[in-house]
């Protein structure tokens, strides 16, 4: 069964501190990752994808992969109350779908 | 405006009575998925489907039905509806099945 697992949190994170989102999976045959940020009673969207080793940023976001390690993570840098979400993890497995974790709740204190 | 709509947004039944739940996109997405979203489970996948008349199960597809039979509009049928399918349903289309445009949602209630 592949899997990918995400602690659900909550996690509690001062305002204007850095929040680190971790995700591992168990498919070697994926390639891509996503995570996509979903608020309370609303639809998941997209904030961040990645392809390829290392770490790549969009604003106060970066998302950083190993596939050595099948380690994906979130960072969000100068958190802000309105980061407060369920962050979603997703790979892009070996079967050409998107292959979910059950998501990190976010609670960011002003 | 790019959008995926779903309807209707919530509905309460009862057990046995037929239901469809329409999705419909106007982004010319060949992918179309449906999702259920159950507290502590996540996003399970339930039917999919990558291009008119052409659909394929997802992990949880049964009681459910799909059909595809133009490219903008995939419904979802409850058949004989049960209260273990009382969810919140996401509808979702992409144009190359990674990056999903996700609907409003649909709160569905099974008594």
């Amino acid at each position: 069964q592949k899997e990918v697992e995400q602690n659900s949190g909550p996690l509690s994170v001062p305002e204007g501190a850095i929040a680190s989102l971790n995700c591992t999976y168990s498919d070697r045959g994926s390639q891509s990752f996503f995570w996509y940020r979903q608020y309370s009673g609303k639809s998941p969207e997209l904030i961040m994808f990645i392809y390829s080793n290392g770490d790549k940023e969009d604003g106060r976001f970066t998302a950083q992969l190993n596939k050595a390690s099948q380690y994906v993570s979130l960072l969000i840098r100068d958190s802000q109350p309105s980061d407060s979400a369920t962050y979603l993890c997703a790979a892009f497995g070996g079967n050409y779908q998107l292959i979910w974790g059950a998501g990190t709740k976010l609670i960011i204190k002003p | 405006e790019a959008q995926v709509t779903q309807n209707p947004r919530y509905l309460i039944t009862v057990t046995g009575k037929k239901l469809t739940v329409t999705c419909s996109q106007n982004m010319n997405h060949e992918y179309m998925s449906w999702y259920r979203q159950d507290p502590g489970l996540g996003l399970r996948q339930i039917y999919y489907s990558m291009n008119v008349e052409v659909t394929d199960k997802g992990d949880v597809p049964e009681g459910y039905k799909v059909s595809r039979k133009e490219k903008r509009n995939f419904p979802l049928i409850l058949e004989s509806p049960s209260p273990n399918q009382t969810s919140l349903y996401f509808c979702a289309s992409s144009r190359d099945r990674r990056e999903l445009f996700f609907g409003e949602g649909s709160r569905l209630t099974v008594l």
